[in-house]
């Protein structure tokens, strides 16, 4: 499966969008992206995956380069309870592990 | 929520003690999986299940054996648990085998002593 690089770190201010990136430049076709986050103490939590077209769902927006080598998450109205790590991962769509790499901490502010 | 339980939710143990945690879900998912998370090192696949009695190897399996006997239930067991098997255990489960919506449990923390 392909890596991923992400950011340590963001900071993001209440009510404003998050836009958390993600490069994979090694992704091949069959790959899809995935993002989960995991909020402090808790399982990891599914938020949304895509293969090359923009994905939106109650959660989020995917927006993936039409390279397929760069992603950005989306949280269009973040919220103090966004407040986690949030984990960008590259997976061809048939196999069972997920492989969860450092992700990003956001931190929303008021 | 997915209903997935973990217990317990926190043990501690000595060193060499065999421990066995458990994870059962309610939502009837063919594919289970266990992962460890630790600092540094993010998430961690030990083992996984893709069905009663059929179960394979993740990346970090050594000093870890599993069990499904039962749909619902995928059960974790450190035989002779080591100090650096204190971590925080998570259960996962997915519908299918293409694993893409993994549903997490709330996690069980281990310390061995």
């Amino acid at each position: 499966d392909a890596k991923t690089t992400q950011p340590t770190s963001m900071d993001c201010a209440e009510g404003r969008a998050a836009n958390l990136p993600c490069n994979h430049s090694t992704i091949s076709g069959n790959e899809y992206v995935y993002w989960y986050r995991q909020i402090h103490s808790q399982g990891p939590q599914y938020i949304i995956h895509g293969l090359k077209n923009n994905e939106t769902n109650e959660m989020a927006s995917l927006i993936i380069t039409e390279d397929r080598k760069s992603s950005t998450l989306i949280l269009p109205h973040a919220t103090l309870r966004d407040t986690a790590v949030y984990y960008c991962i590259v997976r061809a769509l048939a196999g069972n592990m997920l492989t969860f790499g450092g992700g990003t901490r956001l931190m929303v502010k008021p | 929520d997915a209903g997935i339980t973990q217990s317990p939710r926190h043990k501690v143990t000595e060193t060499g003690t065999p421990v066995t945690l458990r994870c059962h879900q309610t939502e009837n998912h063919r594919y289970m999986y266990w992962y460890r998370q630790d600092p540094g090192h993010g998430l961690r696949l030990i083992h996984y299940s893709y069905g009663v009695k059929d179960t394979d190897k993740g990346e970090v399996s050594d000093g870890y054996s599993v069990s499904r006997s039962k749909t619902e239930d995928f059960l974790l067991t450190l035989e002779s648990a080591t100090s650096s098997q204190t971590s925080v255990y998570f259960c996962a489960i997915s519908e299918g085998d293409r694993g893409e919506k993994l549903f997490f449990g709330s996690g069980t923390q281990l310390s061995v002593l």
